[in-house]
């Protein structure tokens, strides 16, 4: 199993230009999110997805848009790309449990916005 | 909604110490506590969780204790090494189980702890 796969790992994005961030996975997990890492900040939900064709805000949702058109796939938009989006963004996924499943990171996707 | 604040910052050991890292949570009904370590470059990875139901954890090296009176959890990392050296992260969320919280976690703003030789 490859796990959770990101594309691409780098991007340099100008203000103003759009881009698509995918996370597959294989492990056939119900739970999907979107993260960003900013330093001295952790970790930040920005959208996340509890099955196929259901997405829903996190804790910084504004200037993203996601999709999950299929189970194993979720997408991450940014229609107008800004400085402030400058981040690392990781993909996770976890599997439906009456308890609390680990989450399962991607290697990340490192994008700077100029 | 949850607040998780993480201490210290920055940590640095000699090889061999132990090392503490310390997070309070705001949430009463968060009632998983999971720990990640994340390597320079790398994706954050688990290491350790507890749940609400215990009071410590063991695995090895690594032991997790959690006060849900104080609303505050720990991490001890005993006999550290040099490749105990990264960024650690806790962090909280509220049990799927009759919840909405779809196993969304919240989490601390991370440790960089250095293990000198």
């Amino acid at each position: 199993n490859a796990g959770v796969t990101q594309t691409p790992k780098f991007r340099v994005l100008k203000t103003g230009q759009s881009m698509t961030l995918l996370c597959a996975q294989d492990m056939n997990h119900e739970y999907m999110y979107w993260y960003r890492q900013d330093p001295g900040m952790g970790l930040r939900l920005i959208h996340y997805s509890v099955g196929e064709g259901t997405t829903a805000k996190g804790e910084v949702p504004d200037g993203y848009n996601v999709s999950r058109l299929k189970k194993q796939n979720f997408l991450l938009g940014l229609e107008s790309a800004a400085p402030s989006q400058t981040s690392v963004y990781f993909c996770a996924s976890s599997y439906l449990n009456r308890g609390n499943s680990p989450l399962h990171f991607g290697n990340g996707t490192r994008l700077t916005v100029t | 909604g949850e607040n998780v604040e993480q201490h210290p910052s920055t940590l640095s050991v000699q090889e061999g110490d132990s090392a503490v890292i310390k997070c309070t949570y705001s949430d009463s009904a968060s009632n998983y506590f999971p720990w990640y370590k994340q390597e320079l470059g790398k994706r954050p990875q688990l290491i350790i969780d507890i749940r609400s139901n215990v009071g410590e954890k063991k695995d090895q090296r690594i032991a997790v204790t959690l006060n849900k009176t104080a609303k505050h959890f720990s991490l001890h990392i005993t006999e550290t090494q040099p490749e105990d050296s990264a960024v650690y992260f806790c962090a909280a969320s509220i049990s799927n189980a009759g919840g909405t919280s779809y196993g969304k976690l919240t989490f601390g703003q991370g440790t960089i702890l250095t293990v000198h030789p």
